[in-house]
């Protein structure tokens, strides 16, 4: 079965702050995915992978930023959270190739921004 | 970004009821993809759709990829109280760096 796991399921921090929310996925899947998920807004993407120190922006960015250094390991960084990013977090992870599209889910982050 | 057309918002079922969703797009996706997430945790796939026309099941649940491609449904029979949840659509075209678009989801409670 494919594990996406990601480093805390609840995480409260201060405005200002530097957060970072690390995923982790032991399939060998090539690309790694950040979503938020807001109440009547559905899964919105921030940033994708789709190899190691390969990053491409989703459609909200701002205010964000990610790190690949490793294969299984994707990491979204808060420079300075506030709190309109208080939200959920949902880190996914998808092979290349044919099953390219379908994608895999962690638990995700709940993240409250005082 | 584009989000694909689920409605209604909310949908309430009585125990043992069967229950349809449909999920529409402007655009054509070569894969559609359903998933259901239960409250606090992230979506689990439940069915995987990759040719138009394809009809897949799932135990109680049955998808379809519309021969159009650019719509897809979701049926669920003989509802059970943990189909509880929000039931997202997604679409996606095979090819480099490919991202999925997502519905909104529809959230399903079933009352006992």
């Amino acid at each position: 079965d494919v594990k996406v796991t990601q480093s805390s399921r609840y995480l409260v921090k201060r405005t200002g702050e530097k957060v970072f929310l690390e995923c982790v996925q032991d399939m060998d899947h090539e690309n790694m995915f950040w979503y938020r998920q807001d109440p009547g807004l559905g899964l919105r993407l921030i940033y994708f992978s789709y190899d190691v120190k390969m990053k491409e922006k989703g459609d909200i960015p701002e205010g964000y930023s990610v790190s690949r250094e490793k294969k299984e390991r994707f990491s979204l960084i808060l420079e300075s959270a506030s709190t309109n990013q208080t939200s959920m977090y949902l880190c996914a992870s998808s092979f290349g190739g044919r099953a390219l599209d379908t994608q895999y889910f962690g638990p995700g982050t709940r993240l409250t921004v005082l | 970004g584009q989000q694909l057309n689920q409605s209604p918002q909310s949908m309430f079922i009585q125990e043992g009821e069967d229950v349809s969703m449909n999920c529409t797009s402007s655009s054509i996706f070569n894969t559609w993809l359903w998933y259901k997430q239960d409250p606090g945790e992230g979506p689990v796939l439940l069915i995987a759709l990759y040719k138009a026309g394809e009809l897949t099941s799932n135990g109680r649940l049955t998808a379809q990829f519309g021969i159009t491609r650019k719509d897809s449904f979701l049926n669920i029979s003989a509802s059970i109280p943990s189909d509880v949840g929000i039931y997202f659509c997604a679409g996606g075209n095979t090819g480099a760096n490919s991202k999925l678009t997502f519905g909104k989801g529809i959230t399903l409670s079933v009352r006992p």
